[in-house]
C-alpha cells in the first residue's frame, strides 16, 4: 500500500504569516484531499486538490486562505494564509486511488499552533 | 453528526471484552461508509469499510453492521485489547454542497479500555 507523509509534522506560527504544508505520496493516486481538524473535534474536508487544475472548495472555504496546488500525481501543498489563533488545528492530507471519493487514507498530520 | 466539541463519547470497557462503536449517519443516498481508528498524535488509520449493498462485513476482530432503515452504523471490536485505546470515526461518502462526493466524518467516539 502506499505511504503518504507530511511536512512539516508540527509548527507554531504568529499571527499574520502563512505556513505551506506538504503532502507526498509514494506512487501515483488519482484523488488527493485535504482537511481540518480542530482540537477534539471531528474531520472536515477543506478542499479537494485536482491535478492540473484549481482545487475544489468545501462550503466555508476560499482559496485566498487556503491556497493549494497540485502540481503532480504524487505531491500537493497547502497553504494556510494570513494565520489567526482560531486556524490552530491539526491539518491532514489523504488520497484515494480512484474518483468518487472511494476508501481515503491519511497523512500523519501537521499540527499548526497560531500565536 | 455534529461535533461535540472536547467532549467526545467515552466507551469504557474492560480487556478482553467486546466493544460496540455506534454511529448515525444523516444521508440516506450515502452509499460506502468507513471506520477510522485515530490515535494520539496520528492521522486516521483505516478500519473496515461497507457498501451499502450489504449489511454486515467482517474482518480481523472488527465487524461494521449497516442499517439502512434507520441509519445506523456500528463497529464491534472482538477481544478488545489496549492497542484499540483510540478516537473512533465513521465516515459516510455523501454529495457535497460542491456536487461532488466525499467523506464525511461523524464526531467520534473514544475508547478507552482498562487492563
Amino acid at each position: 500500500s502506499a505511504v503518504i507523509s507530511q511536512k512539516p509534522s508540527r509548527d507554531i506560527c504568529q499571527r499574520g504569516t502563512s505556513l505551506t504544508i506538504q503532502c507526498q505520496v509514494d506512487s501515483q493516486v488519482t484523488m488527493m484531499f485535504w482537511y481540518r481538524q480542530q482540537p477534539g473535534q471531528s474531520l472536515t474536508l477543506i478542499a479537494t486538490a485536482n491535478q492540473g487544475s484549481e482545487a475544489t472548495y468545501e462550503s466555508g472555504f476560499v482559496i485566498d486562505k487556503f491556497p493549494i496546488s497540485r502540481p503532480n500525481l504524487t505531491f500537493s501543498t497547502l497553504t494556510v494564509s494570513n494565520m489567526s489563533p482560531e486556524d490552530s488545528s491539526i491539518y491532514l492530507c489523504s488520497f484515494a486511488r480512484a474518483a468518487g471519493a472511494d476508501t481515503q487514507y491519511f497523512g500523519p498530520g501537521t499540527r499548526l499552533t497560531v500565536l | 453528526g455534529e461535533s461535540v466539541g472536547l467532549h467526545l463519547p467515552t466507551l469504557s470497557v474492560q480487556e478482553g471484552d467486546n466493544s460496540i462503536i455506534n454511529c448515525a449517519y444523516s444521508n440516506s443516498a450515502s452509499d460506502y461508509f468507513i471506520w477510522y481508528k485515530q490515535e494520539s498524535g496520528k492521522g486516521p488509520q483505516f478500519i473496515i469499510d461497507i457498501r451499502s449493498n450489504m449489511d454486515k462485513r467482517q474482518g480481523q476482530r472488527v465487524t461494521v453492521l449497516l442499517n439502512k432503515t434507520v441509519k445506523h452504523l456500528s463497529l464491534q471490536i472482538a477481544a478488545t485489547q489496549p492497542g484499540d485505546s483510540a478516537v473512533y470515526f465513521c465516515a459516510e461518502n455523501r454529495l457535497m454542497d460542491t456536487g461532488r462526493r466525499a467523506l464525511t466524518f461523524g464526531s467520534g467516539t473514544r475508547l478507552q479500555v482498562q487492563p
